[in-house]
Order: C-alpha cells, then structure tokens, then sequence
C-alpha cells in the first residue's frame, strides 16, 4: 500500500539558509501534520492543514511557514535557519472526512541538518 | 506542559513474556488514543488505537486498556517478540477547539531472545 513519502531524506544547511520540505500524503488522505522530533524527544506538533486550510497551529516558529496543495501534497518551508533547528522532521496524513477520529499515517522523515 | 506522559523511558522483557507499557495524560478532554511504534531512521508506525467510549480494544498480540477516571492507558504485547524492540509513544487527540495529536516522550522496548 501506498504510504505518506517526504522528500528529501536528508539535508544539510548552513545557518540564516533556507530549506524546503516536500510532503505527499497517502491518496485520498485529506489531512496533512508536521512534527518536529529533536534527539531524545518526543514529536512535536507544529501545523496541520485540513483541506488546503490551516486547521491548527503548534510550536512553529514564525520563520517556518507551510502550505497545502490542491493535489494535497504539503511543503514546509524553513528560512533563517538556526543551529537548533536541526532535528528529524515528520510529515503524517489521515482521513477527516470518514470520521472525526483516524489515525495519522507517518512518513519516515527528512533529517535536516543545519551547520 | 507534558499533557501525555511515559514515565517509563526503558523497559527490557524476556522474549515469550508479555510487555505492558504506561502512558498517563493530563487534559480529561482528550477522547481519542494511539500507540506507535517506532524504529531508527523510520517514521512512527501506527499500532492501535482506542475510543474513549471504550475500555479495552485488542488486535492481535497488542491490547490497548484505557482508565478514563485514573487518565491512563497501557499497550500490552504478549507475547513479545524480539522484532517488538523499538521505542513506542502514546498519543492523543480530541482536545476540545483543537485537532492536535499530543505524543508522549517514548519507551524504548527491548525484548530479549
């Protein structure tokens, strides 16, 4: 079965760059989430879209900012990156629209490093 | 504010026995929960899930409890496997005005052979 892809794996940034993460949810998901995971934590939510609209917004810094398109794909972009902003980044989907609870569908990630 | 918590961060178990893993969360609001697991380099793997309209559901060799008056769940593995050893986080969702899936801080499983 299809699964949520996220592209790149991995990348390597220097500070006050910019970086831009893809995220393609399973087919006929209609709900994207980004997570940050740091060493040793636990994900943190950062922003969902629900439908190409923001449904709720997490622990994301005002330098980030993420978008739905309207083939459902998501992009998180990052500028003025930050040493500490190192950290796996997760992109997960669900279905909304079968029921309000479903579970969420993880990718495995885009390991960013910022140098 | 840790809203779910997994006071346990490692748990070894023989290999045939069962494991039970711990979460606890803080926010009564919360109506909906999951277990994950996780492996290195891999994204979180949905394991199973629970209503809180219902106390038990099970599947396969994983059983979910939740506690709603004691805000508590536990993932029960029997019997473990040593394919089982990965990290497991809770999570929850439901909170009243918002859509976020809250996770835990993980336990790292090992099962020995």
């Amino acid at each position: 079965a299809a699964g949520v892809i996220q592209s790149p794996r991995h990348l390597i940034k220097e500070k006050r760059e910019t970086a831009t993460l893809k995220c393609y949810p399973i087919p006929r998901h209609d709900t994207v989430y980004w997570y940050q995971q740091g060493p040793g934590q636990d994900p943190q939510f950062l922003i969902s879209f629900y439908e190409k609209m923001q449904s709720d917004k997490g622990s994301i810094p005002d330098r980030f900012s993420a978008q739905q398109f309207s083939d459902y794909h998501s992009e998180l972009n990052m500028s003025s990156l930050e040493l500490g902003d190192s950290a796996l980044y997760f992109c997960a989907s669900r279905v909304w629209g079968e029921s309000y609870n479903s579970p969420l569908h993880f990718g495995n990630g885009t390991r960013l490093t910022v140098t | 504010d840790q809203q779910v918590k997994q006071n346990s961060p490692s748990l070894s178990v023989q290999e045939g026995r069962i494991s039970i893993l711990n979460c606890d969360y803080t926010n009564s609001m919360f109506d909906y929960f999951l277990w994950y697991k996780k492996y290195p380099a891999e994204g979180p793997t949905f394991l199973i899930s629970i209503s809180s309209i219902k106390d038990k559901n099970e599947d396969g060799r994983f059983t979910v409890f939740l506690n709603k008056s004691a805000k508590h769940l536990s993932l029960h593995i029997v019997p473990s496997q040593p394919g089982d050893s990965a990290v497991y986080f809770c999570a929850a969702s439901g909170a009243s005005g918002t859509y976020k899936y809250i996770f835990g801080t993980g336990t790292r499983l090992k099962v020995l052979a």
